[in-house]
């Protein structure tokens, strides 16, 4: 299976400001995905981040607020813009490749404050 | 991913006692089911998976069966311990888009 990294682990971060989280995979892959898990929560999809092109993004997540780059097969990034207390989240990045396995990293856990 | 409907929704078991968790799918074209188990603060991970064209499939003391007439599947865990305390999520998933997760079942085994 794929392994995949995430950057940073975790961050506390003051309400307006954005932060990028960083995913990166050590092989390349076809598909790769964003999810959220909120406290308490199981896993919401964001969007899927596709190489070359704009992101598709699921019913209630918008491109202004959840910004995804995927420049290559290995590497992605998503940023949560003008951060509210209700962003405060474990942010997880996933690939699939070619066949039905999917894989998660380890996350991002996000304060906003 | 599709819709699948999982039950119960928490479980708690004695240690040592077997542990089942159902759950329904609606797409008959459906051909893959994975199995991910979520420990407290970790990421999901794959723990057993079973495509349509097998009626079981174990992995040292998990199961898991597939039922392609009535739409459902099962996991099976036998012999529970305190580290199967988990998160449980079963899935319905297709080749090329992404898993949709439920709301799992919180498996509690006690010692």
């Amino acid at each position: 299976s794929a392994v995949i990294s995430q950057k940073p682990s975790r961050d506390i971060c003051q309400r307006g400001t954005s932060l990028t989280i960083q995913c990166q995979v050590d092989s390349q892959v076809t598909m790769m995905f964003w999810y959220r898990q909120q406290p308490g929560q199981s896993l919401t999809l964001i969007a899927t981040a596709n190489q070359g092109s704009e992101a598709t993004y699921e019913s209630g997540f918008v491109i202004d607020k959840f910004p995804i780059s995927r420049p290559n097969l290995t590497f992605s990034t998503l940023t949560v813009s003008n951060m509210s207390p209700e962003d405060s989240s474990i942010y997880l990045c996933s690939v699939k490749d070619g066949g039905h396995e999917q894989y998660f990293g380890p996350g991002t856990r996000l304060t906003v404050t | 991913g599709e819709n699948v409907e999982q039950h119960p929704s928490t479980l708690s078991v004695q240690e040592g006692d077997s542990a089942v968790i159902k759950c329904t799918y609606s797409d008959s074209a459906s051909n893959y089911f994975p199995w991910y188990k979520q420990e407290l603060g970790k990421r999901p991970q794959l723990i057993i998976d079973i495509r349509s064209n097998v009626g079981e499939k174990k992995d040292q003391r998990i199961a898991v069966t597939l039922n392609k007439t009535a739409k459902h599947f099962s996991l099976h865990i036998t012999e529970t311990q305190p580290e199967d305390s988990a998160v449980y999520f079963c899935l319905d998933s297709s080749g090329n888009t992404p898993l949709v997760f439920g709301k799992g079942t919180r498996l509690s085994v006690i010692a």
